[in-house]
């Protein structure tokens, strides 16, 4: 079985700050692992995922994540936040790769931008 | 791209009547497509995952004869709920894979039920 925890059900970061969104995983095989942003009374986009190429994965909008095996985690970053990253987060994993197989996510983060 | 619609987007149905959901990938084709529920300020959970041209998989404590789904196509699955009740008021979320093999799902943009 396989299981994702978000750490933090809201984070709120200063416009500009760093953004850490943590993301802490358990899968009995290697996983593959995404991070998806949901807007209000909207679906998910793709930020970026992790399918056992390189260990740091850059995505869409300024974030990257980075895989360690060692820690089980894969924590979303962004350099400086911008008031149009406000939304919220979701982690999620993959045991199977090559086929069918629907993800289990994590229970989000709200993330808050201060102006 | 990779495009995934939803239809309708918003619906609000009478307590004891059946509501359809479609989900479409309009610039690929889907092998597998897969049903989520997301309760208000809650996580995405699983349903059901969708196979052109095969009976669903439906994940444990999912009433199969309750929600039910069909994939007729390779671009085109179906959610219909039956007998709704206030309890199934949720946001029901489709994705897609584009072909056998690969592990991004697209996601459509939902649809918010609210039943009376």
């Amino acid at each position: 079985a396989q299981s994702v925890t978000q750490l933090g059900s809201h984070v709120s970061v200063s416009e500009g700050a760093l953004v850490l969104l943590r993301c802490n995983y358990s899968s009995s095989v290697p996983p593959y692992l995404f991070w998806y942003v949901q807007y209000p009374n909207q679906g998910l986009q793709l930020l970026l995922k992790y399918t056992s190429a390189a260990t740091l994965v850059k995505g869409i909008n300024g974030f990257e994540a980075e895989f360690k095996k060692s820690e089980t985690s894969f924590h979303l970053t962004k350099p400086s936040a911008h008031m149009s990253d406000a939304a919220e987060y979701f982690c999620a994993v993959s045991d199977k790769g090559g086929g069918a197989d629907g993800l289990t996510f994590g229970k989000g983060t709200h993330l808050i931008i201060q102006p | 791209g990779a495009v995934v619609s939803q239809h309708p987007s918003r619906v609000i149905c009478k307590s004891g009547t059946s509501v359809k959901i479609e989900c479409r990938s309009l610039d690929f084709q889907a092998t597998t497509m897969f049903w989520y529920r997301q309760f208000p300020k809650q996580s995405l959970m699983l349903m059901a995952t969708s196979n052109e041209g095969s009976k669903a998989t439906y994940e444990q404590g999912v009433e199969k004869d309750k929600f039910l789904i069909n994939h007729a196509s390779l671009t085109l699955s179906t959610l219909t709920v039956t007998s709704a009740h206030p309890e199934d008021s949720s946001f029901y979320i489709c994705s897609a894979k584009k072909l056998a093999g690969a592990n991004t799902q697209y996601f459509g943009p939902g649809t918010r039920l609210t039943v009376l």
